[in-house]
């Protein structure tokens, strides 16, 4: 069965400082991988997909398959990034059910 | 911008009580879905629902959930007969295809 790891339960950095929040899968398929933030009292928001590539507010991952990892990379922090960070996996071909890492808060100090 | 919406926002139970939980999908979404995460834990897959039918659903989801589209714009979960263990946030998604939108969660309490 697929899995996602997310081995940091809370992150903390400095305003300006790098940050990486990694993510593992455990999958011998091809999976699509992607990066929620859900920041205070608000409702879970895609941040990215690994299918397009893109950065969203900074923010970058790539997916690595020989390491099965999609880490989510931002070279300079800001206090806004403070949030809850979940990585996904859905399945192609496979229908459309994610299945959830365990999640990272992000706290980013002035 | 379009949201999905979810109501109640925090609904307590007590043991043994039937609860239904509502969502309202975007209008022109095709897929629905209930997700739930308990207090500390991982949110979770419940169910899906396309096409006026259960299209996947997870172990979690027995003979003691069920979903619903009564009326072609809500989406209901119920629960027919809550446990402690059933306390936990539950978030409803919908999507076209692919591109989840997430309601912002109803946070059920089971006493």
């Amino acid at each position: 069965a697929q899995r996602v790891t997310q081995p940091e339960k809370l992150l903390s950095v400095f305003k300006g400082a790098p940050v990486e929040l990694k993510c593992n899968y455990s999958y011998s398929g091809s999976p699509e991988l992607f990066w929620y933030v859900q920041y205070s009292r608000q409702r879970l928001q895609l941040l990215l997909r690994h299918i397009s590539r893109e950065s969203i507010k900074g923010f970058t991952a790539d997916l690595n398959k020989g390491e099965t990892s999609f880490h989510l990379k931002k070279p300079f922090a800001q206090e806004e990034d403070s949030a809850m960070y979940y990585c996904a996996l859905r399945l192609q071909n496979a229908g459309n059910m994610l299945t959830f890492g365990g999640g990272t808060r992000l706290m980013v100090k002035p | 911008e379009p949201e999905v919406t979810q109501t109640p926002s925090h609904q307590v139970t007590q043991m043994g009580q039937e609860v239904i939980l509502r969502c309202v999908p975007i209008s022109n979404h095709l897929y629905f879905y209930w997700y739930r995460q308990i207090l500390g834990q991982k949110v979770e897959f419940l169910v899906s629902f396309y096409n006026n039918e259960i299209s996947e659903k997870s172990e979690i989801f027995d003979d003691q959930f069920s979903v619903e589209r009564p009326d072609g714009s809500n989406f209901t979960l119920k629960i027919r007969s809550t446990k402690l263990e059933d306390s936990a946030m539950y978030f409803c998604a919908s999507s076209v295809v692919f591109g989840y939108t997430f309601g912002s969660g109803t946070r059920l309490t089971v006493v």
